[in-house]
């Protein structure tokens, strides 16, 4: 079966522009969770999605936000961009939630550049 | 800290040797999952250890879990070049939903 999808692969935008990402969980996948990767803080947890309804925030301002549609599909927003949102954001989708159903698939990623 | 800390943080090794990373943390988990990364891509999932299991295996790969000392281990035996990658745990609580707690990985060189 398809994994899961992220779109667009890459991004570059420009400080206090806004951005949306895009990510396709695996068919039959209700929880879609969201982290953002960079070199000096790592993979931090930004937003976790079940059935259309936000479970879990990350520690983020409220310039990141989240949605999940009826199937399944999640979008993150970031608004007013700034140079430190540089970042690889992952998405991962799993059947319930990641730690207890087991395993999370991750996508590949959007490589987001702010200049 | 919440999240998990591993060393070494670097390790290079030659083909067909083992590889050996730990992943500590301070806080109750449910359960300690790996993954592996290659060169700034997706996350791949290796292997889950419940907080009631010590030691599974998968394949070429091993992971033990001491939960009285708050620990794990993943060793990677026979290694590859293809095995070159970072390797992150990452930790499950249940009352936090489906947030997982990484570490900050173990970056692995396998040198053919």
């Amino acid at each position: 079966k398809a994994g899961v999808t992220q779109t667009p692969r890459y991004l570059i935008k420009t400080r206090g522009q806004q951005v949306t990402l895009s990510c396709s969980p695996i068919s039959g996948h209700r929880s879609v969770s969201w982290y953002q990767q960079t070199p000096g803080q790592g993979l931090q947890f930004l937003f976790e999605y079940f059935s259309e309804t936000q479970r879990n925030k990350g520690n983020f301002p409220g310039r990141f936000s989240g949605r999940q549609f009826s199937n399944s599909r999640s979008e993150m927003n970031v608004s007013t961009l700034e140079l430190g949102d540089s970042a690889l954001y992952l998405c991962a989708s799993s059947l319930a939630q990641a730690t207890t159903s087991g395993r999370a698939e991750f996508g590949p990623g959007t490589r987001l550049t702010v200049t | 800290s919440q999240q998990g800390e591993e060393d070494p943080q670097a390790l290079s090794i030659q083909e067909g040797e083992n590889a050996t990373m730990n992943c500590s943390y301070k806080t109750s988990i449910n359960n300690l999952q790996w993954y592996r990364q290659n060169s700034g891509r997706g996350l791949v999932h290796l292997i889950l250890i419940r907080s009631n299991e010590r030691e599974k295996h998968s394949g070429r790969l091993r992971v033990t879990l001491d939960t009285s000392k708050k620990s794990s281990s993943l060793l990677i035996t026979a290694s590859r070049a293809a095995d070159t990658a970072s390797y992150f745990c990452a930790l499950g609580r249940y009352n936090q939903g489906g947030k997982l707690i990484f570490g900050q990985g173990t970056e692995l060189s396998v040198k053919p």
